[in-house]
Parts: C-alpha cells; sequence; structure tokens
C-alpha cells in the first residue's frame, strides 16, 4: 500500500507565478489534511478537505491560497502570486474515512522556494 | 484548545532511556494526547496515542497519570536514528485538524 504522495518534491518560483502542489492519499484515505512549516518552525494547520467538501480552512489564509479535493484525482493546494514569505515545506496527510484516532499519514512534502 | 508546553532540545547517548514529558494544563475531557516523530525534511510520523494511564507499542511508551495534565514519552534505549523532532498534540481526535507545538529537538549521540 503505497503511501501518501507529494508532487513535486521541489518547487522554485519567481515572485508573482503560481505554485500548484499536488497530493495523493494513501488508498482507501479520504480526508486530507494540508499544513505549512516555515523553517525552524513546527507544522500549521491550513485546510481539512474530504472529497468534493472543505471541511475546515481557518488556518488558510485568505487570499491567494485555494485548495480542492475533487472526485476523482488528487488533493490541489494553489498559491497565486507568490511571495519570498509562501517560502516553506507544505505537507499533506491523509486519514480513512471515520477515524476514530487522530493519527494521519503525511507525505514527504513540498519545498516551495519563492525567488 | 488545549496549550502544550515541552522542553526545546534534549541531549542523549545510544542505549539510554528517553523521557520527554509535555505539560497540557487545560486539556478537556474529549481530548487525547498524541506524539509524532519528525526527521529532517521528511513529514511527521504517528508515534502512540493515550487518554489516560499507560499505553506501550513497539516504539514508545506514554504515561499519562491520572489528572491528565501532563504525558511523558519514554523512548527506551535510544539509537542515533532517534534524532528527530517529538511534537506532543492535544486534542479531539474527531476534530480533523493537528495542532502542532515547537517541539522537542531530541539529539542522540554515539
Amino acid at each position: 500500500n503505497a503511501g501518501v504522495m507529494q508532487n513535486p518534491r521541489h518547487l522554485v518560483r519567481r515572485r508573482g507565478q503560481e505554485a500548484r502542489l499536488r497530493c495523493s492519499p494513501m488508498k482507501g484515505h479520504s480526508h486530507v489534511y494540508w499544513y505549512r512549516q516555515l523553517p525552524e518552525e513546527g507544522l500549521k494547520f491550513m485546510v481539512y478537505l474530504q472529497k468534493e467538501n472543505i471541511i475546515d480552512e481557518s488556518g488558510m489564509p485568505k487570499e491567494r491560497f485555494s485548495a480542492e479535493f475533487p472526485k476523482e484525482g488528487p488533493s490541489i493546494l494553489r498559491i497565486q502570486q507568490v511571495v519570498r514569505g509562501d517560502s516553506a515545506a507544505y505537507f499533506c496527510a491523509s486519514s480513512p474515512q471515520g477515524a476514530v484516532y487522530n493519527e494521519q499519514f503525511f507525505g514527504p512534502g513540498t519545498r516551495l522556494t519563492v525567488l | 484548545l488545549a496549550k502544550t508546553t515541552q522542553p526545546i532540545s534534549m541531549d542523549s547517548y545510544e542505549g539510554q532511556e528517553v523521557n520527554i514529558t509535555c505539560s497540557h494544563n487545560n486539556i478537556a475531557t474529549n481530548d487525547y494526547i498524541t506524539w509524532y516523530q519528525q526527521f529532517p525534511s521528511q513529514g511527521p510520523r504517528f508515534i502512540i496515542q493515550g487518554y489516560k494511564t499507560k499505553v506501550t507499542n513497539e516504539v514508545a511508551s506514554l504515561f499519562i497519570p491520572a489528572d491528565r495534565k501532563s504525558s511523558t514519552l519514554s523512548l527506551p534505549r535510544v539509537s542515533l536514528s532517534d534524532t528527530a523532532v517529538y511534537y506532543c498534540l492535544v486534542g479531539d481526535p474527531l476534530a480533523g485538524k493537528l495542532i502542532f507545538g515547537q517541539g522537542t529537538t531530541l539529539q542522540v549521540k554515539p
């Protein structure tokens, strides 16, 4: 059973460009979470999605950031008009439907560098 | 949400037992205590979770006193590969999102 997959692993963008980060959850998992980790800091929750629904986006910046988890295909975290402060590692996690325990399986992350 | 406090860093030597304590004075009735481990350049990995008393698995033990205001992660006989950041999280397991603090950076020396 493959783990959570994220691509690309490294992404370089210039200021003002768009960044698209992809996350494929583990097989059978219908819950996806996105977290951001700035250098030397802990992970910060961004958004929690189920298939075709955003459950909790309380950690998402109000502007330029959006996330989706379509019926088919990976979850996408989209950052428009990137700025240097967006440089960070972005982690995706998934969990099984109806998981009682707070056990999330994390992917390897996408490291975004904004020049 | 219950706030957690844990040491910023700890040093140990190979073969020793390591105990990392986490304080969570405002833990709620529905909250569970969960520990994650993160190696450099990797995503966090679930280690152990508990509600009260003691939980043990193949990786670690988790001790939770009766008042649940603190918990201790115990790693038996650490090796160099246990060098990582360890996060203590407290929350309702049905809430979805995980709230990470600064974590404890454990450095295991030969």
